[in-house]
């Protein structure tokens, strides 16, 4: 099956600073990769994903960039604000009949103001 | 707001006792996932219902069950619970035609199991 790994587990920086977060998936035939953002006690929350025949997507402040070949995708958050202080996870569907999201293990960013 | 609602958001239960969480999907929504969230293991897969069908199974144990009636609701039935249940159990859901992948998740029920 498929594993994600999610690098660092924590990251913190300046506000006003980027923040980037990588993760690196196992199946090959993996093809949807999202990002999710949870607030201490509440839901994931879907900020971005791509797909498998696109390289960058970008959606203001954010953006997510994959490489195939090398079986890993990132997410950039630049000019970084207190509420972006949360938990983030990467995700990875298969190309199958079954659509679970295989998560990361999340990424603590804190924003220093 | 994700448009998936879930009820309760907590429930406090003894060792040994059964509970039940309902989840109902976003409208329009076939497909019901339910994850659990715990400190040690992260978010985990447990099971899909696809329009009223299960669809595939994760890392559920045995002593848990689901179901997706008519009206697409599911609910998670958790049996002879253990301290290690305890969890934030959360349901997704989404469309699910051939190129819809989104899932978009519920607020969650916190399980404390005691």
């Amino acid at each position: 099956g498929e594993n994600v790994e999610q690098h660092p587990s924590t990251l913190s920086v300046q506000e006003g600073d980027s923040a980037v977060i990588k993760c690196t998936y196992s199946d090959s035939a993996s093809n949807y990769f999202p990002w999710y953002k949870q607030e201490l006690g509440k839901r994931p929350q879907l900020i971005i994903d791509i797909r498998s025949n696109v390289g960058e997507k970008k959606d203001q402040r954010i953006a997510v960039t994959l490489n195939k070949t090398a079986k890993h995708f990132s997410l950039h958050i630049t000019e970084t604000q207190p509420e972006d202080s949360a938990v983030y996870f990467c995700a990875a569907i298969p190309d199958t009949g079954r659509r679970a999201l295989t998560f990361g293990s999340g990424t603590r960013l804190q924003v220093q103001p | 707001d994700s448009g998936v609602t879930q009820t309760p958001k907590h429930l406090i239960t003894a060792t040994g006792q059964r509970v039940t969480l309902r989840c109902s999907p976003r409208s329009g929504d076939l497909s019901v996932y339910w994850y659990q969230q715990s400190l040690d293991q992260g978010l985990q897969f447990l099971i899909q219902y696809y329009n009223g069908e299960e669809r595939a199974k994760g890392n559920i144990l045995e002593r848990f069950s689901a179901q997706q009636f008519p009206d697409l609701h599911s609910e998670l039935n958790l049996s002879s619970l253990e301290l290690g249940d305890s969890a934030l159990y959360f349901c997704a859901s989404s469309v699910s035609g051939p190129s819809s992948y989104e899932q978009y998740f519920g607020p969650g029920t916190r399980l404390t199991v005691t």
